[in-house]
């Protein structure tokens, strides 16, 4: 069965750096976009960025553009996420998410989620 | 980017209600929409895609429609296990966005 588990997560200072990691198993990773998606406390979901399954084609949100990068690892079937200067607002739950369709597409499987702490 | 609108942010149902939630885009995706279903603590989950296409294992009460920039999600006959929040999502741009939920709690 499709699994997606998120390590990385904790408490990171603005300005610092964090660096997500999701491994899935249960499917064709290299098959498939995948993309992080976040949740901040109280609030509702706001897609992060995307890579496709080469890792040739990537997109971010305008909120995170130029301060945190997405990769892949095709052979060890896992995404990351970079997260340079971090700011408080940055504070979430990031998910990774397989994406069915296309480019942007729509998401069928979530991992459980990785909580990160922006604060001094 | 596209700004997607839900109403209503809450919505307060009893079991077996008929329960409409409505998601309007701020320009035409045609039927690239999916809904998801979000419990406290839990990752989203897949209901609907396309619009209206049904994802495998989710119950025949929940159904989508609409097309262009309204969109509806509809339960037939609400369940305890529906008490949750709902998000849309469009996937037409290179920039996906979801709405801002609707909460159905318990009337």
């Amino acid at each position: 069965q499709v699994q997606l588990v998120e390590s990385g997560g904790g408490l990171v200072k603005p300005g610092g750096s964090l660096r997500l990691s999701c491994v899935a198993s249960g499917f064709t990773f290299s098959d498939y976009y995948m993309t992080w998606i976040r949740q901040a406390p109280g609030r509702g979901l706001e897609w992060v960025s995307y890579i496709s399954g080469s890792g040739d084609t990537i997109h971010y949100a305008d909120s995170v553009k130029g301060r945190f990068s997405i990769s892949r690892d095709n052979a060890q079937n896992s995404l990351h996420l970079q997260m340079n200067s971090p700011r408080a607002e940055d504070t979430a739950v990031y998910y990774c998410a397989r994406v069915v369709a296309a480019v942007a597409g729509f998401y069928d499987y979530w991992g459980q989620g990785s909580l990160v702490t922006v604060s001094s | 980017d596209i700004q997607m609108t839900q109403s209503p942010s809450t919505l307060s149902a009893s079991v077996g209600d008929r329960v409409t939630i409505t998601c309007r885009a701020s320009q035409s995706i045609s039927s690239w929409l999916a809904w998801y279903q979000q419990k406290p603590g839990k990752a989203p989950k897949l209901l609907i895609y396309k619009a209206s296409s049904l994802e495998s294992g989710v119950p025949s009460r929940f159904s989508g429609s609409g097309s262009g920039t309204e969109f509806a999600l509809t339960i037939s006959s609400l369940q305890p296990d529906d008490f949750a929040t709902y998000y849309c999502q469009q996937y037409n741009s290179y920039s996906p966005t979801f709405g801002p939920g609707t909460k159905v709690d318990i009337k």
